[in-house]
């Protein structure tokens, strides 16, 4: 049974502090998306990548997030320095860069800053 | 651009009722739609999705919604509910090539005994 994987599922962390969080793409799959959720915001795209390449990322804040794709397996997303409105849970999803394009999404990974 | 409306924040119905979730899409092009289920801290999970075979489409768990292009909506149903089927539930559509999907505010569904 195929699945997105999350890295760590859940982190606490002080204001100021770097937070990396990963994401293992479902195998095969070329587009993996970054969401934010919050009980205000909904649910936010951040980035996403289409055969690793980041195709947009106007949904992050340029200052403080970044994210990568070093290979085919591993997204990241990096928080440099975190403060506590970053406080949420961040999905990873993946899928494939044809039509219907549904997506897959991993369990999430809920992120604390104090 | 796409955008997608879901009406009711927050849809409660009794076990073994009717469930009906209300999504409205708009959209310049043909569209793909979907719904999703969130359970209580778990990731979005695919209910079902519409790919333009068939206007009524069934998905997990005994739901299914159909595709009403004079109505641009996409409503999910359910002819009786079960307190498993308590969850968050998203409608999304896909923003035409470039495989972005736009996802609706979502609905909050309870089951009262």
């Amino acid at each position: 049974d195929a699945r997105v994987t999350q890295t760590p599922r859940h982190k606490v962390t002080e204001m100021g502090q770097e937070v990396t969080m990963r994401c293992q793409p479902i195998l095969g799959h070329n587009t993996v998306f970054w969401y934010r959720q919050t009980m205000m915001q909904g649910l936010e795209l951040l980035a996403y990548f289409r055969n690793r390449a980041p195709l947009d990322d106007s949904g992050m804040p340029k200052d403080r997030f970044s994210a990568e794709m070093p290979d085919a397996t591993l997204a990241t997303l990096k928080i440099q320095p975190s403060e506590p409105r970053d406080s949420a849970v961040y999905f990873c999803a993946s899928g494939l860069a044809s039509g219907p394009y549904e997506q897959y999404f991993g369990p999430g990974t809920r992120l604390t800053v104090t | 651009a796409q955008s997608v409306t879901q009406l009711g924040s927050h849809v409660s119905v009794s076990e073994g009722a009717l469930v009906l979730l209300r999504c409205n899409y708009s959209s310049s092009v043909p569209p793909y739609l979907f719904w999703y289920v969130q359970y209580p801290n778990q990731g979005l999970q695919l209910l079902l999705k519409y790919t333009s075979a068939a206007t009524l489409v069934k998905g997990i768990n005994g739901f299914e919604a159909e595709f009403k292009k004079s109505e641009t909506s996409f409503h999910l149903t359910k002819p009786s509910a079960h307190m498993s089927d308590a969850a968050e539930y998203f409608c999304a559509v896909s923003e035409g090539g470039a495989q972005k999907l736009v996802f609706g505010q979502g609905t909050r569904l309870t089951i009262n005994p």
